[in-house]
């Protein structure tokens, strides 16, 4: 079965400063791998995803996130944040060719301070 | 196109009693699931429905229960509340089967509190 650890429960940035999130994952082959970013009182919405191809993935609000293989990471990056961006970001997994159900990490809470 | 949306936002009940939830998904979308989000356990997955057949479940006692409608349309249910289903309760929907590899579009939750 598939895991997904995101090391960090909080993450503090100043405004404009770069940011980086790590997920790393659990799965013995390939996982798909999704980006989801949930602000206060909605729902979850895709950030971006890796399913094949170029490891360095580009998503919307400007984040990206690079596979790395051989560190079975899956680390979220923005250049530069905004106050916006505040929110709590989860990393999920799915397995090819095996149960339908992505795994979720326990998320990370971004505080950006002005 | 309009979004997921879940039905009621808020919720409050006493335990011992039950809850209907309701999702619509986006149109077109014929794969609805559903997770338990709480601050010690995180998102949790609850089942999947796709074409009115419940796909797959996840590791929750039988007192949960769901179903969709022919119009993709969703419930869900639990029965005999306890203080620990005290969650929000998110209703994903997708163009295919599969949440594990396809993207989901989430609803905004319904806020559930077991007194």
């Amino acid at each position: 079965a598939q895991s997904v650890t995101q090391p960090d429960i909080h993450i503090t940035v100043s405004e404009g400063a770069s940011l980086e999130l790590r997920c790393n994952y659990s799965y013995g082959a390939t996982p798909y791998l999704f980006w989801y970013v949930q602000s206060p009182g909605q729902g979850l919405q895709l950030l971006l995803k890796y399913f094949s191809g170029d490891t360095l993935v580009q998503g919307i609000k400007g984040f990206e996130a690079e596979f790395k293989r051989s560190q079975s990471s899956f680390n979220l990056r923005k250049p530069s944040v905004h106050w916006s961006d505040a929110a709590e970001y989860f990393c999920a997994v799915g397995a090819r060719g095996g149960s339908y159900i992505p795994t979720f990490g326990r998320g990370t809470s971004l505080i950006v301070h002005p | 196109k309009a979004g997921v949306t879940q039905t009621p936002r808020y919720l409050i009940k006493t335990r011992g009693q039950q809850v209907t939830l309701s999702c619509s998904p986006i149109s077109g979308h014929r794969s609805v699931s559903w997770y338990q989000q709480t601050p010690g356990q995180g998102l949790q997955f609850l089942f999947e429905y796709f074409s009115e057949t419940q796909r797959n479940k996840g590791n929750f006692p039988g007192r949960f229960s769901g179903r969709q409608f022919s119009n993709s349309r969703s419930e869900m249910n639990v029965s005999t509340l306890e203080l620990g289903d005290s969650a929000l309760y998110l209703c994903a929907s997708s163009p295919q089967e599969g949440g594990g590899y396809n993207e989901q579009f989430f609803g905004p939750g319904t806020r559930l509190t077991v007194l």
